[in-house]
């Protein structure tokens, strides 16, 4: 199995600052189409998760553009331009390159 | 619009199964794989495994195979998620969610409890 580690595990935030979290593969993840198999979600308290970011860098429909993925083969980042309160709750990478997995969650919070 | 709407909790004794179900509507219920995923109380997030309506193909995780049966009927534009021999370790809350033709979980269910205890 690919192992997916995140980074930090809390990530206390202040509004308006920006903020970045860092996930980590045991494989790389890019495809030889080209593409790197890593999405990012959000889980609110008390919600079922939410896809902010596809494919490493693409944004899901809805997602304000505040929200950021970058990074290839091994290395990923979610990055926060300006943190806003509705922002709180627990961020997780996955690679969806072989059978998916999920990094340990990265919870942040005001 | 898509959506994906879970039976309800359930409370259940260690070495009892259960069955856990999902009802799609807004979209080709055949044409997509369901996935499911649990998470314990206060943990992250665990893929289980998938299942792709029009063929019945399904794919375990290596920790729930012998365990965990992954089933669907089109009839209804349902999936249906069993795992047997239940300890409080099971204790969770079990998403179903659609993998989309992008290779993404764009759409979850709101979960399901399920509570393993004596």
């Amino acid at each position: 199995d690919i192992v997916m580690t995140q980074s930090p595990l809390s990530l206390p935030v202040t509004p308006g600052e920006p903020a970045s979290i860092s996930c980590r593969s045991s494989q790389s993840l890019l495809h030889s189409n080209g593409n790197n198999y890593l999405d990012w979600y959000l889980q609110k308290p008390g919600q079922s998760p939410q896809l902010l970011i596809y494919l490493g860098s693409i944004r899901a429909s809805g997602v304000p553009d505040r929200f950021s993925g970058s990074g290839s083969g091994t290395d990923f980042t979610l990055h926060i331009s300006r943190v806003e309160a509705d922002d709180v709750g627990v961020y997780y990478c996955m690679q969806a390159l072989q059978a998916e997995t999920f990094g340990q969650g990265t919870r942040v919070e005001i | 619009q898509v959506q994906l709407v879970q039976s309800g909790g359930e409370v259940k004794k260690p070495g009892a199964s259960v069955k856990v179900s999902c009802k799609a509507s807004g979209y080709m219920f055949t044409d997509y794989f369901m996935h499911w995923v649990r998470q314990a109380p206060g943990q992250g997030l665990e893929w289980m495994g998938r299942i792709k309506p029009n063929t019945a193909v399904t794919n375990y995780a290596q920790k729930f195979l012998g365990r965990v049966t992954m089933t669907t009927d089109a009839s209804i534009n349902t999936a249906y998620m069993e795992l047997t021999r239940l300890t409080s370790d099971d204790t969770a809350v079990y998403y179903c969610t659609r993998k989309n033709d992008v290779g993404t979980f764009d759409v979850w269910g709101q979960g399901t409890m399920v509570t393993v205890s004596s």
